[in-house]
């Protein structure tokens, strides 16, 4: 069993939809997770991070952490085309090694 | 700014060439990674530089060769490398916020061993 599991995907869905990515991991330890955008042929650009269990919020994004079920979302509200990417779920226990789940493929369509 | 630059964007190499990779940052970060990532792969880790020490090597093979000429500058030296080396080498830097190393990535440079 992977320390973090992250469905592959393809996720298509309409413009202006609210997208939801999810991972789900093993190891109680991580405390730090982070979300990183990936377009095509270009490398990770960090979206957001956070190290408690609730909400964040950033702009069109929010970030959600729940420890007790090992569980993390990243919500996209107004989706737009410009979204569509790969976007990679990463956590660590605040050391340099960043354990990554697959990554989901997006695609918005306008 | 939290800009990671990179070079060359692409390279070819032969599998008897020897080349390098060159990865640069001012954002005055004391750590350096150098990551591999194969096609809807995740990044794989490689190397990890503190403080212009190499702190983690993921067991690379030797033809892959680190070097931190300073705190700024990352290189990744290749030699002899193998068609399965083909993938996008991804530079990071990081910084330590709130007691975690937040990593940020270079755009990569695709390379292609023939």
């Amino acid at each position: 069993q992977k320390e973090v599991e992250q469905d592959p995907g393809p996720l298509s869905v309409p413009e202006g939809a609210i997208v939801s990515l999810n991972c789900t991991y093993s190891n109680s330890a991580f405390q730090y997770f982070m979300w990183y955008r990936q377009y095509s042929r270009k490398g990770p650009e960090l979206l957001m991070y956070t190290y408690s269990s609730g909400n964040k919020e950033d702009g069109r994004f929010t970030a959600q952490v729940d420890k007790s079920s090992k569980y993390i979302s990243l919500f996209i509200r107004d989706s737009q085309p410009s979204d569509s990417a790969t976007y990679l779920c990463a956590m660590n226990q605040g050391a340099q090694k960043l354990v990554f789940g697959q990554g989901t493929r997006l695609t918005i369509n306008p | 700014d939290t800009e990671v630059t990179q070079t060359p964007k692409h390279l070819v190499m032969g599998m008897t060439n020897k080349k390098s990779l060159k990865c640069e940052q001012h954002m005055g970060h004391r750590a350096m990674y150098w990551y591999k990532q194969k096609a809807k792969k995740p990044p794989e880790l490689m190397f990890v530089y503190s403080y212009e020490k190499l702190s983690i090597n993921e067991s690379v093979p030797s033809r892959f060769s680190p070097e931190c000429p300073n705190s700024s500058l990352l290189n990744l030296h290749l030699h002899a490398l193998q068609p399965e080396d083909s993938a996008l080498y991804l530079c990071a830097s990081s910084q330590k916020v709130a007691d975690q190393e937040t990593q940020y990535f270079g755009p990569g440079t695709r390379l292609l061993v023939l």
